[in-house]
């Protein structure tokens, strides 16, 4: 089970953020991250705990294994308002996400 | 790059089968996991299954026993189909691909079809 904190975030622009999930039991580094914005498909961020995926702006940085994990998003941007999930790619099937975490305007 | 483009029905009734299809371009089907995820409005996502390209499949427990995802390699096009269905099936259905030969995490989506179970 995933489960991430907090369900949401306020910040102001420029501000730092830092999302959490945590995992019932080990993942290793096999953990995603995944921003959605309204009305639109997630979007891969963050792959292998802390490798950026293609294109995604070094605003984004992940960290952790195990069970506890972090993603950080510095300096935010209009655009990194949004809900991000985090997802288990180690004990499957089934592959698994966090319910999510919705980084607010402040 | 790889483009995924769901359709089928917007609508469909309870206790019938609700059938959605993938169509896939600019990639090809092997080595390639592909995926069908889900998400109830307001909530989160849901693994549905996948089909690999050999034809073999995998599904998440919870909807095992209603779901059957195929391939079609002529078509380039990969299809789910859930039985049974009643109102708590009523999401928008995402398909996505795992690249096998890097890991495990979904790397593309389609914009994903709302179906919506009501009579």
């Amino acid at each position: 089970v995933m489960t991430q904190s907090p369900d949401t975030l306020s910040v102001s622009p420029g501000e730092r953020a830092t999302l959490s999930c945590r995992a019932s039991q080990s993942v290793g580094n096999n953990l995603a991250w995944y921003q959605q914005k309204p009305g639109q498909a997630p979007r891969l961020l963050i792959y292998s705990a802390s490798s950026r995926a293609t294109g995604i702006s070094a605003r984004f940085s992940g960290s952790g294994s195990g069970t506890e994990f972090a993603l950080t998003i510095s300096s935010l941007q209009s655009e990194d308002f949004a809900v991000y999930f985090c997802q288990q790619y180690n004990n499957w099937p089934p592959f698994t996400f966090g319910p999510g975490t919705k980084v607010e305007i402040k | 790059q790889v483009h995924l483009q769901e359709s089928g029905p917007g609508l469909v009734k309870p206790s019938e089968t609700l059938s959605l299809t993938c169509t896939v371009s600019g990639a090809s089907l092997s080595n390639y996991f592909w995926n069908w995820v889900r998400q109830p409005p307001g909530k989160g996502l849901e693994w549905i299954g996948f089909v690999y390209y050999s034809g073999s499949t995998d599904y998440n427990p919870s909807l095992k026993s209603r779901v059957t995802i195929s391939l079609d390699t002529s078509k380039s096009q990969f299809s789910l189909k859930l039985t049974s269905v009643t109102a708590a099936d009523t999401a928008v259905y995402y398909c996505a691909t795992v690249d096998t030969t890097l890991s495990y995490y979904f790397d593309y989506w389609g914009h994903g079809a709302l179906v919506t179970v009501s009579s």
